[in-house]
């Protein structure tokens, strides 16, 4: 049993490349959600979606894009990297009543 | 707006002192409230939750509806206990957790 997955756990961009965090999780979970992790901003909820096929935003989307065609997969597109997207990644899925599961983390930085 | 403030970025403690993490939240509605902890080079996870009212490796937390405060104590600090911690708010059918900025919690020997 995986859990949450993601990969990968370090890339470095340049200003303007695009990419795709992936994220997996094999627990079933109808809820998933992207987080980013910044020193003395805790934790900030970017994209989440209940379901295959929902996903909505949520405190800090700009930049950031999601889909979620099967509940598995919940991979976060950046479409046009900037330095301020220079950050730690979190994907999580949701247990209720509350609990997350968590990933591993990606460290991305943008140059 | 909801909203989860832990005042203190760093703090440290020695081994066997009691050792108290301040949250404090702000939310209209009813809150469902959490600690979760991430140990060097492990993952988040959660310590505890409000609704259990558990003692989870020692530690406690209280929630304090007429201060909007959901404080994580121990009597006796570890070394283990060292670690980065987040207390979360959970709202809308707990679709969403607001978390704090963290406070990282040194235990010195």
């Amino acid at each position: 049993n995986a859990g949450v997955t993601q990969t990968p756990k370090f890339q470095v961009l340049k200003t303007g490349q695009s990419m795709t965090l992936q994220c997996a999780q094999d627990m079933n979970h109808e809820y998933m959600s992207w987080y980013r992790q910044d020193p003395g901003m805790g934790l900030r909820l970017i994209h989440y979606s209940v379901g295959a096929g929902i996903t909505d935003q949520g405190e800090v989307p700009n930049g950031y894009n999601v889909s979620r065609s099967t509940t598995e997969d919940f991979p976060l597109r950046l479409l046009s990297a900037a330095p301020s997207q220079t950050s730690v990644y979190f994907c999580a899925s949701l247990s209720y009543p509350g609990e997350l599961f968590f990933g591993e983390g990606s460290r991305l930085t943008v140059l | 707006a909801q909203r989860v403030t832990q005042p203190e970025k760093l703090l440290s403690v020695f081994k066997g002192a009691p050792v108290e993490l301040k949250c404090n939240y702000s939310y209209s509605g009813s809150p469902e409230l959490f600690w979760y902890v991430q140990y060097s080079r492990q993952r988040l996870q959660l310590l505890l939750r409000h609704i259990s009212r558990e003692s989870i490796k020692g530690f406690t937390a209280d929630l304090n509806k007429g201060e909007t405060s959901f404080h994580l104590k121990k009597p006796f600090a570890q070394e283990e206990d060292s670690a980065m911690y987040y207390c979360a708010l959970s709202f809308q059918g707990a679709q969403k957790l607001v978390f704090g900025q963290g406070t990282r919690l040194t235990i010195n020997p």
